[in-house]
C-alpha cells in the first residue's frame, strides 16, 4: 500500500505567485482532509472531503485557499495569491469511513515557503 | 466548543526513563480519544486511541488510559529510547471524521 502521496514535498515561491498542492490519497478511502502545520498556530484542519464532496471549509483562511477533489484518488489545494504568511507544511490525510474506526493516515506533507 | 490541551514541552529525558506526556480535554460529550506521532520530517502516525471511558490504548511500550472523571488521556511509556524522539499530538474526536488535535509535546530523548 503506497500511503497517502503529496507533491511536491517542498515549493518555494515568491509572493504573489500561484501555488498548488497535490494529494492521492490511498485507493478506497471516503475522506480525505487538508491540514496546515506552523509554530505559531499548530496544527490547523483548513478542509475537508467525504466521497469528493466538501463537508466543512470553515478552517479555510481566506478567499486566496481553494481546495477541490474532482475524483477519488486526487485533490488540489491552490493558493492564489499567496503571501509570506502562507509559509507552512501542508499536510493531506485520508480514512475510511467506518463507525468503529477514525484513524486519518497521513501524507509526508509539503513544506511551502513564500519569499 | 471541543478542545485538547497539552503539557508544554519539549520533554527532555535520558535513555530508559518513565515517560510521561499529560493531556486534558473538554468536549460536550464522549469523544473518541488519540494520541499521533510526528518523526522529524514526516506526516503524523496513529500511535495508540480510545473509544470509550476506561479504555487503555496501546502500542510499541506506550499507553494511555481514557479517564472520564478527570477529563484526560496521558500518554505513558515505561522506558523510552532515543529513537522515541519526536512531537506527540492528543487528539480527540466528537464530529464524526473531524479530529481535535492539541498543541504538540515535543520528546527529547538523549544517549
Amino acid at each position: 500500500d503506497a500511503g497517502v502521496i503529496q507533491s511536491p514535498r517542498h515549493e518555494v515561491t515568491e509572493m504573489g505567485q500561484e501555488v498548488t498542492l497535490r494529494c492521492k490519497p490511498i485507493s478506497g478511502h471516503d475522506y480525505l482532509f487538508w491540514y496546515r502545520q506552523t509554530m505559531m498556530r499548530g496544527l490547523e484542519l483548513l478542509i475537508y472531503f467525504n466521497n469528493n464532496v466538501p463537508i466543512d471549509d470553515s478552517g479555510m483562511p481566506e478567499d486566496r485557499f481553494s481546495a477541490k477533489m474532482p475524483n477519488a484518488s486526487f485533490s488540489t489545494l491552490k493558493i492564489q495569491p499567496s503571501e509570506p504568511r502562507d509559509s507552512a507544511v501542508y499536510f493531506c490525510a485520508s480514512s475510511l469511513g467506518t463507525l468503529s474506526s477514525y484513524e486519518q493516515y497521513f501524507g509526508p506533507g509539503t513544506r511551502l515557503t513564500v519569499t | 466548543g471541543n478542545s485538547v490541551t497539552q503539557m508544554e514541552g519539549p520533554v527532555t529525558l535520558s535513555e530508559e526513563a518513565f515517560l510521561t506526556i499529560n493531556c486534558t480535554y473538554t468536549a460536550t460529550g464522549y469523544p473518541s480519544l488519540f494520541w499521533y506521532v510526528q518523526y522529524p520530517g514526516e506526516g503524523l502516525q496513529l500511535l495508540l486511541k480510545a473509544t470509550k471511558a476506561d479504555d487503555k490504548g496501546s502500542n510499541k511500550g506506550f499507553e494511555a488510559t481514557y479517564r472520564k472523571e478527570t477529563t484526560s488521556f496521558h500518554l505513558e511509556k515505561g522506558s523510552v529510547q532515543v529513537s522515541d524522539s519526536a512531537v506527540y499530538f492528543c487528539a480527540l474526536n466528537m464530529d464524526f471524521q473531524k479530529l481535535v488535535f492539541g498543541t504538540g509535546t515535543r520528546l527529547l530523548v538523549s544517549p
